[in-house]
C-alpha cells in the first residue's frame, strides 16, 4: 500500500513570496492533516479536512495561509506572502474514517526555507 | 488544557546499551490515545505505538516496550540492546477521544527526545 505522499521536498524562497505544497493520502483515508514542524519543535496541526470539509483550522494563519481539498482527495497548502518566521518542515497526515482518534500515518514532509 | 512533556532534549547512549525515554502528559479528558512515532534523519513520522488511557497494560514488541501509568500520567518508551539505527527524534503525542463530544483527534505533541546511539 503506497504511503502518504507529498511533493516538493524542498523548497527554498524569499521572504514575501508565495510557495504551494501538495499531498495526496493514502488510498480511502477519509481525514487529512496539515502540520507544521519548527526545527527543534513537535509537529504542530494547522489544518484538518475531513473528506472536503474543513474540521479544524483554529491554528492556521488564515491572513496568509490556505488550503484546499478538493473532491475528498489530494490537498493543497498555500503561504502567500511567506514570512522568514514560516521556515519549518510541512507534514501532511491522512487516516482512516472518522469515528475516534484514528492513528495517523505521515508522508516524508517539505521542509522549507524562507530567505 | 492538553500538553506532552518530554523533558529529555538529548539522550546519547552506546550501542547495546538500554534506553528510556520519558513522556509525562496532561489532560482533562477521561478518554484518550496516547502514541509514540520515531522520526528519522529523513523526516518522515514513523508510528510505533497507539494505547489508549483504559488499557494500562504494559506492550512489549520486540526490543521496544512500553510503560503507561495512568496514577503518573506517564507513557514511558524502552529499547532494549539500542542499535545504531535506532537514532532518530522521538515524539510521544496525545489524541482526544470520541469525535462525537466535539473533539477532533488531532495530536499533541511533545518536544522530542533527539536519541544517538554510538556504535
Amino acid at each position: 500500500e503506497a504511503g502518504v505522499a507529498q511533493s516538493p521536498r524542498y523548497k527554498i524562497i524569499e521572504k514575501r513570496q508565495s510557495v504551494a505544497f501538495w499531498c495526496n493520502p493514502i488510498s480511502g483515508h477519509a481525514t487529512l492533516y496539515w502540520y507544521q514542524q519548527i526545527l527543534g519543535q513537535g509537529p504542530k496541526l494547522l489544518i484538518q479536512f475531513q473528506n472536503n470539509g474543513v474540521v479544524d483550522d483554529s491554528q492556521l494563519p488564515k491572513d496568509r495561509f490556505s488550503a484546499e481539498r478538493l473532491k475528498g482527495v489530494d490537498s493543497t497548502l498555500k503561504i502567500q506572502p511567506a514570512k522568514l518566521e514560516d521556515s519549518a518542515v510541512y507534514l501532511c497526515a491522512s487516516s482512516p474514517e472518522r469515528g475516534g482518534p484514528e492513528t495517523q500515518y505521515f508522508g516524508p514532509g517539505t521542509r522549507l526555507l524562507v530567505l | 488544557a492538553q500538553k506532552v512533556t518530554q523533558a529529555q532534549t538529548e539522550i546519547s547512549v552506546v550501542e547495546k546499551e538500554d534506553v528510556t525515554l520519558d513522556c509525562v502528559y496532561e489532560t482533562r479528558d477521561t478518554t484518550y490515545y496516547l502514541f509514540w512515532y520515531k522520526q528519522p534523519p529523513s523526516g518522515e513520522l514513523v508510528f510505533l505505538i497507539r494505547r489508549n488511557s483504559f488499557d494500562e497494560q504494559n506492550e512489549i514488541s520486540g526490543r521496544y516496550s512500553w510503560n503507561f501509568q495512568k496514577s503518573t500520567s506517564s507513557f514511558n518508551f524502552t529499547i532494549t540492546a539500542s542499535q545504531v539505527v535506532d537514532s532518530a527524534v522521538y515524539f510521544c503525542a496525545l489524541s482526544e477521544a470520541f469525535w462525537d463530544s466535539g473533539n477532533t483527534g488531532k495530536l499533541i505533541f511533545g518536544q522530542g527526545t533527539t536519541l544517538q546511539v554510538k556504535p
